[in-house]
């Protein structure tokens, strides 16, 4: 079965940078885009950034372009985004997900204050 | 960049009742479109992709049609363990994936 856990998050200062990390299993890593989708407090699903099958092409929202980067490493099936310039409203859970409509995981809290 | 205008923001049923809610991208997506269900203190799980295919294990209660710019999502007959917010999320060409606003779905 498909699984995949988050880690890294935790509480940063205004300005400060954190790494989350994704492990993937159960599944052919390398065959899937990936996903960082995030959910602020009280607020709805927001989608952060994705990267291609081999790593190549990366997208990102407006809100976070400049300041994260999305990564991966295949042959470790692990998922990263360096988060960078952390400000309040980055404040969110922030989930892993597997291409358009593939499972999710737990998600990892990240607290900015 | 697409936007998705997802209605109403909430809604009230009762058990049994048919709830319907709205998708609206403002550009075409042909039917590249999901329907998430996101329960308080669990993971988002897909109900719908492409539009209208049910995912496996989902309960036939649920559907979805649509295609360009306007899609819905149906519940047949509201149970209550249907109570959530459903978000629906493009993916076709380049992203941004956008989500649309979401629809939290309590029973009355």
């Amino acid at each position: 079965e498909e699984q995949l856990v988050e880690s890294g998050g935790g509480l940063v200062q205004p300005g400060g940078s954190l790494r989350l990390s994704c492990r993937a299993s159960g599944f052919i890593f390398s065959n899937f885009w990936m996903n960082w989708v995030r959910q602020a407090p009280g607020k709805g699903l927001e989608w952060v950034a994705n990267i291609k099958k081999d790593g190549r092409e990366k997208y990102y929202a407006d809100s976070v372009k400049g300041r994260f980067t999305i990564s991966r490493d295949n042959a470790e099936k692990s998922l990263y985004l360096q988060m960078s310039s952390l400000r309040h409203d980055d404040t969110a859970i922030y989930y892993c997900s597997i291409g358009h409509y593939g499972r999710w995981g737990q998600g990892t809290l990240v607290t900015v204050s | 960049d697409i936007q998705m205008t997802q209605s109403p923001s909430s809604l009230s049923a009762s058990v049994g009742d048919r709830v319907t809610i709205t998708c609206q991208a403002s550009q075409a997506i042909r039917n590249y479109l999901s329907w998430w269900q996101h329960k308080p203190g669990k993971t988002p799980k897909v109900v719908i992709y492409d539009a209208s295919h049910l995912e496996p294990g989902v309960p036939s209660r649920f559907s979805g049609s649509g295609s360009g710019t306007d899609f819905t999502l149906t519940i047949s007959s509201l149970q209550p363990e249907d109570v959530a917010t459903y978000y629906c999320q493009r993916y076709d060409n380049l992203p941004p994936w956008t989500f649309g606003q979401g629809t939290k779905v309590e029973i009355k």
